[in-house]
């Protein structure tokens, strides 16, 4: 069965970095676009970054300069580098996977989610 | 930016009602809409893709409906595994969610 996992949050202060790893099992993940959305204390979800099968990649304005999405197909794993970090990044942090065939682009399968917390 | 706006925010029924949830986009997405249920400390869930299709494995009495820029997620009978919040998301150009409607216990 499809399965991301998550890891790498935790506490970190404003300005340093961090890196997020979503490892997945259960498919061919090299065939799979990825993406990151994260959700705020209390807040609702938003869509932070996408990486497509051929290793495009595409960002949100919020997380534009900052943040940088890669893979590693070797290892069926996928990253988030958090530089710059900010109060206002600090969310859960969810790695999804974006269904295939016709249907559209929707995220069919995501992780547990990770906890990161931007503070001094 | 494709923005999505849902309504109610909050929405306070009783196991058996019917229950409908509606989203707005800002310009037309075709039919590039999925709805998601959330609970607390849980990951979101794909119920409904493409408007109007239901995920393998998700109950019949989740419905949704709709084109071009007006959306509806229906709950024929709520069960009290559906108290939940749901978000609908656009997929017509980039991704956006909504801000989320939370159905709670009357």
């Amino acid at each position: 069965q499809v399965q991301l996992v998550e890891s790498g949050g935790g506490v970190v202060q404003p300005g340093r970095s961090l890196r997020l790893s979503c490892a997945a099992s259960g498919f061919t993940f090299s065939s799979y676009g990825m993406q990151w959305v994260r959700q705020g204390p209390g807040k609702g979800l938003e869509w932070v970054a996408v990486i497509w099968y051929d290793g495009g990649n595409y960002y949100a304005d919020s997380v534009k300069g900052r943040f940088t999405i890669s893979r590693d197909n070797s290892r069926n794993t996928l990253y988030l580098q958090m530089n710059s970090l900010r109060a206002e990044d600090t969310a859960v942090y969810y790695c999804a996977r974006i269904s295939g065939g016709d249907s559209g682009s929707y995220f069919d399968y995501w992780g547990r989610g990770n906890l990161v917390t931007v503070s001094s | 930016d494709i923005q999505m706006t849902q309504s109610p925010s909050t929405l306070s029924a009783s196991v058996g009602d019917r229950v409908t949830i509606t989203c707005r986009a800002s310009q037309s997405i075709s039919s590039w809409l999925a709805w998601y249920q959330q609970k607390p400390g849980k990951a979101p869930k794909v119920m409904i893709y493409k408007a109007s299709s239901l995920e393998s494995g998700v109950p019949s009495r989740f419905s949704g409906s709709g084109s071009g820029t007006e959306f509806t997620l229906t709950i024929s009978s709520l069960q009290p595994d559906d108290f939940a919040t749901y978000y609908c998301q656009q997929y017509h150009s980039s991704w956006t969610f909504g801000q989320g409607t939370k159905v709670e216990i009357k």
